[in-house]
């Protein structure tokens, strides 16, 4: 079945340490994107990406950062420079013939030690 | 940044109840998507909205864009318990982000339904 794919589901981080969360998706949209997403809050953007190679800052970008090597996947990183990584990070991608819509994968919850 | 002024926060019905909830902007959008959100899940898109005035049904689902570009509401007619979750109204600012615009998010209003 086709859809947005991201690993893992829970992620627990050390003080210092980077962490990586994966998103795939196999539906050869062009666009990819990493919300965060706090408890009664709605989604804020930290990156996007419209090609492969290229990607551009959202609202908090800072302490993410992320890179598109290939059009499936849109890794996120977040640093030891984020001092406030507890959230839930949602992936999701578009292509500009669906008018804006995003596809979300089904998230992953960060947690600090 | 910008954000979708989305009320009510939260909601507590009666099942077979109807629900109405709304989003307001001080921008134009020219895109207003509704989506809901279970616990521990990602959102998922209920309703799309291209045009102002626009008036879309997805089942007991009903949507409308506002004729000045700035609103969107959502109903749902005779709730039942599997409507419980969060939903999230959001605008595509066409000034926003990249070339097709990005989307910027409510706070979303949380539903729960009282069998």
């Amino acid at each position: 079945d086709g859809g947005i794919t991201q690993s893992p589901k829970y992620l627990f981080r050390k003080e210092g340490q980077n962490v990586t969360l994966s998103c795939e998706q196999n539906l050869n949209h062009d666009a990819m994107y990493w919300y965060r997403q706090d408890p009664g809050q709605g989604l804020r953007l930290i990156y996007y990406s419209q090609i492969v190679n290229d990607f551009q800052k959202g609202d908090i970008a800072e302490g993410y950062s992320v890179s598109r090597e290939k059009k499936e996947s849109f890794p996120l990183t977040v640093t030891s420079a984020q001092k406030n990584p507890t959230a839930f990070y949602l992936c999701a991608s578009s292509t500009t013939r669906l008018g804006g819509k995003l596809f979300f994968g089904s998230g992953t919850q960060l947690s600090v030690l | 940044g910008q954000q979708l002024n989305q009320s009510p926060q939260s909601m507590f019905i009666q099942e077979g109840e109807d629900v109405s909830m709304n989003c307001t902007s001080s921008s134009i959008f020219n895109t207003w998507l509704w989506y809901k959100q279970d616990p521990g899940e990602g959102p998922v898109l209920l309703i799309a909205l291209y045009k102002a005035g626009e008036l879309t049904s997805n089942g007991r689902l009903t949507a409308q864009f506002g004729i000045t570009r700035k609103d969107s509401f959502l109903n749902i007619s005779a709730s039942i318990p599997s409507d419980v979750g969060i939903y999230f109204c959001a605008g595509q600012d066409p000034n926003y982000g990249g070339s097709q615009g990005n989307l910027i998010f409510g706070k979303g209003t949380k539903l729960s339904v009282k069998p």
